[in-house]
């Protein structure tokens, strides 16, 4: 079991360009959430997919970021227009999930920089 | 206001010291995790503990939910228990909602 998988690890980008970030859950886990921290804020929520339906996206700025979940075995964060204040880690989780109560596997995270 | 919050925000132990990491809740939840994470290292997973008492090694997560608080404990600490330690809950069926961490520093 290879764990949760985040690609890029590290990903700069100029002010005003796309950033794409890629998330592959454990295999058989049917719940993958998006986080995000930086020193000021700590840990974020920012979405949530159960079997690739959107479920809750609540923490997610309602500008310029969007995910999508196309197949159970990734899930995409864009952020279009990256700006200095996009830049931080950006943690994929997995988790069984049957209506909330399971433990969540987290990746290594995207560490995005926004010049 | 912050719905977790972790007490002490940081620690000094020398080491074989114990110590005792507290989390509390301003609403109700339906479970609750706690995580270790070293400077610029990934979020491990250390318990999934929605109520009771449940122990790895040298770490005690105790989880009383009605009370809205849990702990964590950790026995004859090491240097390499160094790092943060983050609590987090689970309200039903959403994300995560961290507290701000707790800071361990374990000294030779």
């Amino acid at each position: 079991n290879a764990g949760v998988i985040q690609t890029p690890r590290h990903k700069v980008t100029g002010k005003g360009q796309e950033a794409t970030l890629w998330c592959e859950p454990i295999s058989g886990h049917s719940a993958v959430f998006w986080y995000r921290q930086t020193i000021v804020q700590g840990l974020e929520f920012l979405t949530y997919f159960r079997n690739q339906a959107p479920i809750d996206d609540s923490g997610m700025p309602k500008e310029r970021f969007s995910a999508q979940m196309p197949n159970q075995s990734h899930s995409t964060l864009k952020i279009q227009s990256t700006q200095p204040q996009d830049s931080a880690v950006y943690l994929c989780a997995s988790s069984l999930d049957r209506w909330g109560g399971y433990e969540q596997y987290f990746g290594p995270g995207t560490r995005l920089t926004v010049l | 206001g912050q719905q977790v919050q972790q007490s002490p925000a940081s620690l000094v132990l020398q080491e074989g010291e114990n110590a005792e990491l507290q989390c509390n809740f301003s609403t109700s939840l339906n479970s609750m995790q706690w995580f270790y994470q070293r400077p610029g290292g990934s979020l491990v997973s250390l318990f999934y503990n929605p109520s009771g008492t449940k122990q790895s090694g040298r770490l005690t997560s105790t989880t009383v939910i009605k009370e809205r608080r849990s702990s964590l404990h950790i026995s004859s600490s090491q240097t390499t228990d160094s790092g943060t330690y983050l609590c987090a809950m689970e309200p039903y069926a959403q994300g995560l909602t961290f507290g701000l961490g707790t800071r361990v520093s374990v000294f030779p």
